[in-house]
């Protein structure tokens, strides 16, 4: 059964710094692997999908690598800003045709 | 801007109570999913459909709750009798899954409130 980890669960940095956060799972035989934003109260917003062929994707100050044989994932977010302040969530599907796996989470706040 | 909608974003019920909850999908795509997220639980699948047919619904309570797609742009998730611990936020998800695309994209999700 795959598993999925974020590490750390919460994380809190002063504006401007660059930051990554840790995605790990537990069954490399993975389709896809994508990272979504999720405010307080409300629903999950899609930021990068990466095929299983691809080592990273990037879109804006967001970057996210993929190294499956390992089973790791990270996004990197260069100079943060308050409005980045959420939770991020990175998930999986074991394949195509499978529901995604999600993490826990990691609570990011950046401190103005 | 397609997105997926959920009707109602907030309810508030009572124990024993039938609470019926909707998703519209992105027009086009194939595959619906409903995920539930608890605090202790994090996120988890309840069912998913294909091309309107179930394909798995292993992750919900079989006695009380229900799943459907009476057509393409139109998914309910039922629940009767509600019980306090289903009190939770309701997600729906749509994607066009297949020949190398699996990429989801969520509603606002139905927070449920069972007192």
């Amino acid at each position: 059964k795959q598993e999925v980890t974020q590490i750390p669960a919460a994380l809190s940095v002063p504006e401007g710094e660059n930051l990554v956060l840790n995605c790990s799972f537990t069954d490399s035989a993975i389709y896809n692997l994508q990272w979504f934003r999720q405010d307080p109260g409300k629903g999950l917003t899609s930021l990068l999908l990466i095929q299983s062929s691809q080592r990273e994707q990037t879109s804006g100050r967001l970057n996210a690598s993929l190294d499956k044989s390992s089973g790791r994932s990270t996004l990197y977010i260069a100079a943060s800003q308050p409005g980045d302040s959420a939770t991020y969530l990175c998930a999986v599907p074991n394949s195509g045709n499978t529901p995604l796996v999600f993490g826990k989470g990691t609570r990011l706040s950046v401190i103005a | 801007d397609a997105r997926v909608t959920q009707t109602p974003r907030d309810k508030v019920t009572e124990m024993g109570q039938e609470v019926t909850m909707r998703c519209q999908p992105i027009l086009g795509h194939n595959t619906v999913f409903w995920y539930r997220q608890t605090m202790m639980q994090g996120l988890e699948l309840l069912a998913y459909f294909r091309n309107r047919a179930p394909l798995d619904d292993s992750g919900m309570p079989k006695d009380r709750f229900s799943a459907e797609m009476p057509d393409a742009t139109l998914a309910t998730l039922k629940i009767q009798p509600s019980e306090p611990r289903d009190s939770a936020v309701y997600f729906c998800a749509s994607g066009l899954v297949g020949a190398g695309i699996n990429e989801q994209f969520f509603g606002p999700g139905t927070r449920l409130t069972v007192l």
